[in-house]
């Protein structure tokens, strides 16, 4: 049983640039969630996509966007990036937007220079 | 803005002792609170749940509580093992229209052999 995939596990990019971050949620998954992670900080919520809708967004700009696939899997993406992105971005899955307990993948590290 | 406190510094403990951690927050109580075990390069993974009406929960060697007057919660490892040498997180969520999590900053626990 595949637990939650993202991809690429490591992206370097300069600022200004545009990025775009997958995921694949756990298998009998439907929901997916992203999560920011800055070095020495618990993960921060993004955003949550259930039935290809954006449920629920947390305090970002509208530079993060997302999208999500009628195989539930996931991509989001940042555009015009800024040193201050430079992260571990999280995807997290469960099934339904109220499952309490989350899968989380193991990331893709971002830097940007 | 909720708030959520964990011990900042690092905890240091023997192999064999109990090793207690922190969490406390701000405000308004929340629906539940969750532990996450979370290693190097790698995502969370969930420990326990506990809910605002429980006092206790326990899973093998854990144990979270959940004090809501005082606006803690304490999650002990007994018999720790260096194996146990993590980051915890603590995480709340409030309820309603998703399963969004608020994470604490973790607490880096390692346990010398």
């Amino acid at each position: 049983d595949a637990g939650v995939t993202q991809s690429p596990t490591h992206l370097i990019k300069t600022r200004g640039q545009q990025v775009t971050l997958r995921c694949s949620p756990k298998s009998g998954h439907d929901t997916v969630s992203w999560y920011q992670q800055a070095l020495g900080q618990g993960p921060q919520f993004i955003f949550q996509y259930y039935e290809e809708e954006e449920r629920q967004r947390g305090n970002f700009p509208d530079r993060f966007s997302g999208h999500q696939f009628p195989n539930y899997s996931s991509e989001l993406n940042v555009n015009a990036l800024l040193l201050g992105d430079s992260a571990l971005y999280l995807c997290a899955s469960s099934v339904g937007p109220h499952e309490e307990k989350l899968f989380f993948g193991s990331g893709t590290q971002l830097s940007v220079l | 803005s909720q708030k959520i406190e964990q011990n900042s510094e690092a905890l240091n403990i023997q192999e064999g002792k109990t090793a207690t951690l922190t969490c406390n927050y701000t405000n308004y109580s929340p629906a539940y609170l969750q532990w996450y075990r979370q290693d190097p390069g790698r995502g969370p993974v969930f420990l326990l749940l506990i809910r605002e009406n429980e006092k206790e929960k326990r899973k093998e060697r854990l144990k979270v509580t959940f004090d809501t007057t005082l606006k803690q919660s304490l999650f002990h490892i007994t018999a720790s093992q260096p194996a146990d040498s993590a980051t915890y997180l603590c995480a709340l969520d409030y309820g309603g229209a998703t399963n969004k999590l608020i994470f604490g900053t973790g607490t880096l626990l390692a346990v010398q052999p």
